[in-house]
């Protein structure tokens, strides 16, 4: 079981340049999530779907972008990347009213 | 707003010493609770979790936690720390209602001392 998935594991951007994250989930999950950790701010919530072809704002939306065109994957994009999105980016999910299940992290660094 | 509160940053602790790390959460409503633990340079993996009923719940790993309402607490024991619990423990609070949303707390650091 390959549970959640996300590439790359680490990338490093210039400022105003633009990439895709991408989480894919093998467990049929209804819910999927993108979170970013900072360090003493826990994980902070950017977006999240609750279902194919649906997505919404979370905690810390601004200066990103979302698609869930495929049930199975999460799509994390930032059109011009800025130093203060330099972070660890955790994709999550979960059928519904269950824990989430976590992938093992985007290491995003932008000089 | 929901909100989680862990109080101690950083927590160190000698091996086979007894544990409790602490979590608060502001809710209106009965929450669903969870803690998750971070290893260095890992996803998050989830030790428990509390939905309803007992206030007890047990995890993997010999970890425990009790749900007090009337303190709005949802604290993580372990009778015995192992040196392998040396991490990052994360309480969260989830609704049902909001499309499965978690709130995490600031995170905990735990050391353990040989």
């Amino acid at each position: 079981n390959a549970g959640v998935t996300q590439t790359p594991k680490f990338r490093v951007l210039k400022t105003g340049q633009s990439m895709t994250l991408l989480c894919a989930q093998d467990m049929n999950h209804e819910y999927m999530y993108w979170y970013r950790q900072d360090p003493g701010m826990g994980l902070r919530l950017i977006h999240y779907s609750v279902g194919e072809g649906t997505t919404a704002k979370g905690e810390v939306p601004d200066g990103y972008n979302v698609s869930r065109l495929k049930k199975q994957n999460f799509l994390l994009g930032l059109e011009s990347a800025a130093p203060s999105q330099t972070s660890v980016y955790f994709c999550a999910s979960t059928p519904g009213f269950q824990p989430q299940h976590f992938g093992d992290g985007t290491r995003l660094s932008i000089l | 707003a929901q909100s989680v509160t862990q109080p101690d940053i950083h927590i160190t602790v000698s091996e086979g010493a007894s544990l409790e790390l602490r979590c608060n959460y502001s809710y209106g409503a009965t929450p669903y609770l969870f803690w998750y633990v971070q290893s260095p340079g890992q996803g998050l993996q989830l030790l428990l979790k509390y939905f309803s009923g007992d206030t007890l719940v047990q995890g993997i790993k010999g970890f425990e936690a009790e749900f007090k309402r009337s303190q709005s607490s949802f604290n993580l024991r372990k009778p015995s720390v192992h040196w392998s619990d040396a991490a990052e423990y994360f309480c969260a609070v989830g609704a049902g209602n909001q499309g499965g949303k978690l709130i995490f707390g600031q995170g905990t650091e735990l050391s353990v001392k040989p």
